[in-house]
């Protein structure tokens, strides 16, 4: 059973440009979770969606951030029109259940540099 | 909402010797406590986890964390640490009953002097 799988590791796109950063759950889980590490800090939650839905997106910033997690295919964090804040390493994680007491299972991440 | 706070942002400490580190929480609702490891370049890994019972709490690799309501402390302990116990080490809260919905400390990095 793979672990959940993110790509691609490293990303590097210049500002103004798009990122898309993909996430593939460990099979048989539908609940997907995004996460960004800035330098220096610890993990902020951005966004939790099931199959086809955003549950909480609480965490995203209001422009130019979307995510959509697809009936077939992995889950995608987009980012339009980068800035240099961008820069951070973004990890998904996944799990069976939404149940906050199951263990969530974190991607190696993708480390996004804007220059 | 929830916070976590991890006072010490570094921790040296020599091989074979113990290590302690802290966590403290706030939270107007009950709820769950984990600890995970961040090697370099990788991602989170699980190490333990705090739901009811028990207030000491054992993991992988020897680790061990004891949740102290009163305090509202979950710290982490290991009695002899190893090289390969080098990494960053979270703290993090869902609330009980929520979902997947996690907030981490800042990260403590645990570095083992040979």
């Amino acid at each position: 059973n793979a672990g959940v799988m993110q790509n691609p590791r490293h990303l590097v796109r210049r500002r103004g440009q798009e990122a898309r950063l993909r996430c593939s759950p460990m099979k048989g889980h539908s609940h997907v979770y995004w996460y960004r590490q800035l330098p220096e800090e610890g993990l902020k939650f951005m966004v939790y969606l099931q199959k086809e839905n955003i549950i909480d997106e609480s965490g995203m910033p209001k422009e130019r951030f979307s995510a959509e997690f697809p009936k077939e295919g992995p889950s995608i964090l987009r980012i339009q029109q980068v800035v240099r804040g961008d820069s951070a390493a973004y990890f998904c994680a996944s799990s069976p259940t939404r149940a906050g007491d199951t263990e969530a299972f974190f991607g190696q991440g993708t480390r996004l540099t804007v220059v | 909402a929830q916070s976590v706070t991890q006072l010490d942002s570094q921790v040296p400490v020599f091989e074979e010797a113990p290590v302690e580190l802290r966590c403290n929480y706030s939270s107007s609702v009950s709820v769950y406590l984990f600890w995970y490891v961040q090697y370099p370049n990788q991602g989170l890994q699980l190490l333990l986890k705090y739901l009811s019972g028990s207030t000491l709490v054992k993991g992988i690799n020897g680790f061990e964390a004891e949740f102290n309501k009163s305090q509202t402390s979950f710290h982490l302990r290991k009695p002899s640490v190893h090289i390969s116990d080098t990494a960053e080490y979270f703290c993090a809260v869902t609330i009980s009953g929520g979902y997947q919905k996690v907030t981490f400390g800042t990260g403590t990095k645990l570095q083992v002097i040979p």
